[in-house]
């Protein structure tokens, strides 16, 4: 049920891109983004509807591809604050309910 | 701020205890979320309610329980606690239960059970 994110970890220099992936075993009615900063609350960077739109936070864009039950985050010319665990999450269901995330990805931007 | 509120922010109990974790929604919001966090985990979904009524069930264990009162504020008790029990329990809220509500995290309660 739960989405698998991939990759695990990664450390990036600043400055530079990475990519998140998220990929779901059973329909994707839309797909959200939140970071989590150690010892913090998650908080909510973006949501992707169906349509394989593109969405932006800052330099922080994703896609979300239905057909294959995958979306990506795509961050680019890395910064520090962008340090955390990412999440990707989605509802069982499309009116909403039990609505799971990922299995998180740690990104860590070193200088 | 997110404008979700968890008390307390953290609860050192030992095994075998009760406690009561509480939330308050961001003003407006009618649902409320429950999520187990343990160390290095994701998110694990316990339930969620709306506007006082259970909606969806997780991976809740049968030792735990919750409800939403009238005034949307929602208590998440776990009883007969374990050591596996310990970890960061946020709550969420969203303005309604639909797909695209984006959620709003509290900054989560610490349980150590010892």
């Amino acid at each position: 049920q739960q989405p698998v994110q991939s990759p695990q970890a990664v450390i990036l220099r600043e400055g530079e891109d990475a990519v998140i992936n998220c990929s779901s075993s059973k329909a994707l009615y839309s797909v959200h983004w939140y970071r989590q900063k150690h010892g913090e609350a998650p908080v909510f960077l973006m949501i992707l509807l169906k349509g394989g739109e593109q969405k932006g936070h800052e330099k922080i864009s994703a896609s979300f591809n239905e057909k294959k039950q995958q979306s990506s985050l795509y961050l680019t010319a890395s910064q520090l604050s962008y340090s955390g665990t990412y999440f990707c999450g989605t509802a069982k269901f499309q009116y909403g309910n039990q609505f799971y995330f990922g299995t998180g990805t740690s990104l860590t931007v070193i200088p | 701020d997110s404008g979700v509120t968890q008390t307390p922010k953290h609860l050192i109990t030992a095994t075998g205890q009760r406690v009561t974790l509480r939330c308050s929604p961001r003003s407006g919001d009618l649902s409320v979320y429950w999520y187990q966090q343990s160390l290095d985990q994701g998110l694990q979904f316990l339930i969620q309610y709306y506007n006082g009524e259970e909606r969806a069930k997780g991976n809740i264990l049968e030792r735990f329980s919750a409800q939403q009162f009238p005034d949307l504020h929602s208590e998440l008790n776990l009883s007969s606690l374990e050591l596996g029990d310990s970890a960061l329990y946020f709550c969420a809220s969203s303005v309604r239960a639909g797909q695209n509500e984006k959620l709003f995290f509290g900054s989560g309660t610490q349980l150590s059970v010892l």
